[in-house]
């Protein structure tokens, strides 16, 4: 099945300065790169998603690139601001991002320093 | 919130007793599914559910029972759990279970057994 490595598991960045998160899968196959931003107190909210047929796909702040070829993809987010802060979540799907597609790495804990 | 609702929000339960978490969803979605989210792992699929269907069930052990009476609706019926099943347990719904891509979460049920 599917693996998902995600790193780092804790990222304190100054407000302004820019953030990457980075995710590796494993199954060839996957071809859908969801992003969940999770809010203490509240459930996963897809923040950006992108699928195998593109390399990088923007969204103001946000950004995300998918290198197909060594299987990793990575969030970037540019300017970063207090509202930031919150635990991110990466995950691959070989079913478009279907329920028995959707693989979840360990999240990481990003920390907006003022 | 994201138009996926469960109650109750906290659940403290002692291992012989039985409750039920409820999920209802108000976006028109077919497919809904359980998660269990502990501490430093990723998100776990528990079931999956597709036009009231169940079509997962990622080995996930006798004590925990869902039931789909429609498709707005999810219940995970629990009994004599253990103290590892504590954690934050997540409803999520989507169109449909292949190939459409966002799944919307509720805020989850945080559960403590004792």
């Amino acid at each position: 099945g599917e693996n998902v490595e995600q790193h780092p598991s804790t990222l304190s960045v100054q407000e302004g300065d820019s953030a990457v998160i980075k995710c590796t899968y494993s199954d060839s196959a996957s071809n859908y790169f969801p992003w969940y931003k999770q809010e203490l107190g509240k459930g996963p909210q897809l923040i950006i998603d992108i699928r195998s047929n593109v390399g990088e796909k923007k969204d103001q702040r946000i950004a995300v690139t998918l290198n197909k070829t060594a299987k990793h993809f990575s969030l970037h987010i540019t300017e970063t601001q207090p509202e930031d802060s919150a635990v991110y979540f990466c995950a691959a799907s070989d079913s478009g991002g279907g329920a028995d597609g959707l693989t979840f790495g360990k999240g990481t804990h990003l920390i907006i320093q003022p | 919130e994201t138009g996926v609702t469960q109650t109750p929000r906290h659940l403290v339960m002692g291992m012989t007793n039985k409750k039920s978490l409820k999920c209802e969803q108000h976006l028109g979605h077919n497919a809904m599914y359980w998660y269990k989210q502990s501490a430093k792992k990723p998100l776990e699929l528990m079931f999956v559910y597709n036009f009231k269907e169940q079509t997962e069930n990622n080995s996930v052990p006798s004590r925990f029972s869902p039931e789909c009476p429609n498709s707005s609706h999810l219940f995970l019926h629990l009994h004599t759990l253990q103290p590892e099943d504590s954690a934050l347990y997540l409803c999520a719904s989507s169109q449909e279970r292949q190939g459409v891509g966002e799944q919307y979460f509720g805020p989850g049920t945080r559960l403590t057994v004792t």
